[in-house]
């Protein structure tokens, strides 16, 4: 079984240009979980998606950021325009349902110059 | 602002030696998790306990639930050099939906 895909693995911007990140879940997951972790700490959630609607993103900065995911499956965070603070890690991971275990791909590693 | 914190924040030990890690949390739970993440990539599960469970162990993991003081502790016997990582309790909050990380414990493992 493939785990959960994304990519690209680092990602190095100046500030206030456009950058996305894509997921793929694993297969049949309908729970999908974009996490923001900065260095030394643990994931925070930003947004969860139960099938393709968002039914989480109260800790999504909306000014500028935003998600996707059509068709349920496929996902992708996108950010604009990219501030220095939003230099981090950022996580997508994937659960079968709600409330069990979550499957975490390797991360996007942005740096923001 | 995370729901769990880690004690202590990093831990030393030599191979064949037990690391235990502590976890604290604020809020009644339904049930916590442990993960753990090697450097640069993604965070594995290890491990979930339930709220009416007190132990569980898989393998070389013993992890512990005391639910009236809302701490947990994860302890790896005879840890080896691949043990070596960050280890992080998750707890999901009682009606709430969403796991909660908490800031982790970095554990080196020397061979």
């Amino acid at each position: 079984e493939a785990g959960v895909v994304q990519s690209p693995r680092y990602k190095i911007i100046e500030k206030k240009q456009p950058v996305a990140f894509w997921c793929n879940p694993i297969s049949g997951h309908n729970t999908l979980y974009w996490y923001l972790q900065n260095l030394g700490q643990g994931p925070e959630l930003l947004i969860r998606y139960e099938n393709e609607e968002a039914v989480d993103d109260s800790q999504l900065p909306k000014d500028r950021f935003s998600a996707e995911r059509l068709k349920g499956v496929d996902s992708t965070l996108k950010i604009q325009p990219a501030e220095l603070g939003d230099s981090a890690v950022y996580l997508c991971a994937s659960s079968s349902r709600l409330g069990s275990i979550q499957y975490f791909g390797a991360g996007t590693r942005l740096s923001v110059l | 602002s995370q729901q769990g914190e880690e004690d202590p924040q990093a831990l030393s030990i030599q191979e064949g030696e037990n690391a235990t890690m502590n976890c604290s949390y604020k809020t009644s739970i339904n049930n916590l998790q442990w993960y753990r993440q090697n450097s640069g990539r993604g965070l594995v599960h290890l491990i979930l306990i339930r709220s009416n469970e007190r132990e569980k162990h898989s393998g070389r993991l013993r992890v512990t639930l005391d639910t009236s003081k809302k701490s947990s502790s994860l302890l790896i016997t005879a840890s080896r050099a691949a043990d070596t990582a960050s280890y992080f309790c998750a707890t999901d909050g009682a009606g709430a939906n969403n796991l909660f990380f908490g800031t982790g414990t970095r554990l080196t493992v020397i061979p």
